[in-house]
């Protein structure tokens, strides 16, 4: 089953809002990646972070790698139309396989 | 650089039936990856190929699914024969290793098994 706790499971927000989404897991990670995904579509990467306490912008969206390798959040500032979809964190645990486990995925919503 | 090829993109079937996806990678990448997403979840990988070679299947139900890469390039994920749980989109995704490298997601095939 799924190792990584995604939170919130949805957003409904107005335009031009920040928005605020978290994951956390009982394993440490040794990478978080953030994917959107539209509908119809493959999920695509939007930000990587490699170590821990990492702070990385790609454009209006900030994620950071938290310091106990557990956790991991994405902001996104002034929300645009654009921005709908659904968001996914993913991990690479340091034990095990290198495989990428998925969050449950972050469904925003935006009100024009 | 074109990216993951998949198709078909839909499919509908009646359980018991077989089907089978084909999944083109982008050019030079050395790993393949086949995940199943259910409706409402994250995806959760079936298979990792490095080349024409299994790195890890831990997730791959072997009873009725089966997964190959002959020549290292395309692949093909077969279910037979599907069961009404197996409706998903199944995503292929590909990397230039199995390192910490970026995977890049082909848009999948919704199969809806009737």
């Amino acid at each position: 089953g799924q190792q990584l706790n995604q939170s919130p499971q949805s957003m409904f927000i107005q335009e031009g809002e920040d928005v605020s989404m978290n994951c956390t897991s009982s394993s440490i990670f040794n990478t978080w990646l953030w994917y959107k995904q539209d509908p119809g579509e493959g999920p695509v990467l939007l930000i990587a972070l490699y170590k821990a306490g990492e702070l990385t912008s790609n454009g209006r969206l900030t994620a950071q790698f938290g310091i106990t390798r557990k956790d991991s959040f994405l902001n996104i500032s002034a929300s645009i139309p654009s921005d709908v979809g659904i968001y996914f964190c993913a991990g690479r645990r340091i034990q095990g396989a290198q495989k990428l486990v998925f969050g449950q995925g972050t469904r925003l919503t935006i009100n024009p | 650089e074109a990216g993951v090829a998949q198709s078909p993109r839909y499919k509908i079937i009646e359980k018991r039936q077989s089907v089978a996806f084909w999944c083109n990678p982008i050019s030079g990448h050395a790993t393949l990856y086949w995940y199943q997403q259910i409706l409402g979840q994250g995806p959760k990988l079936l298979i990792q190929f490095q080349n024409n070679g299994v790195v890890d299947d831990s997730q791959l139900p072997k009873d009725r699914f089966s997964a190959e890469r002959l020549k290292g390039v395309d692949s093909t994920l077969k279910i037979q024969p599907a069961k009404l749980e197996d409706s998903a989109v199944y995503l292929c995704a590909s990397s230039l290793d199995t390192g910490p490298g970026e995977q890049f997601f082909g848009p999948g095939t919704r199969l809806t098994v009737l």
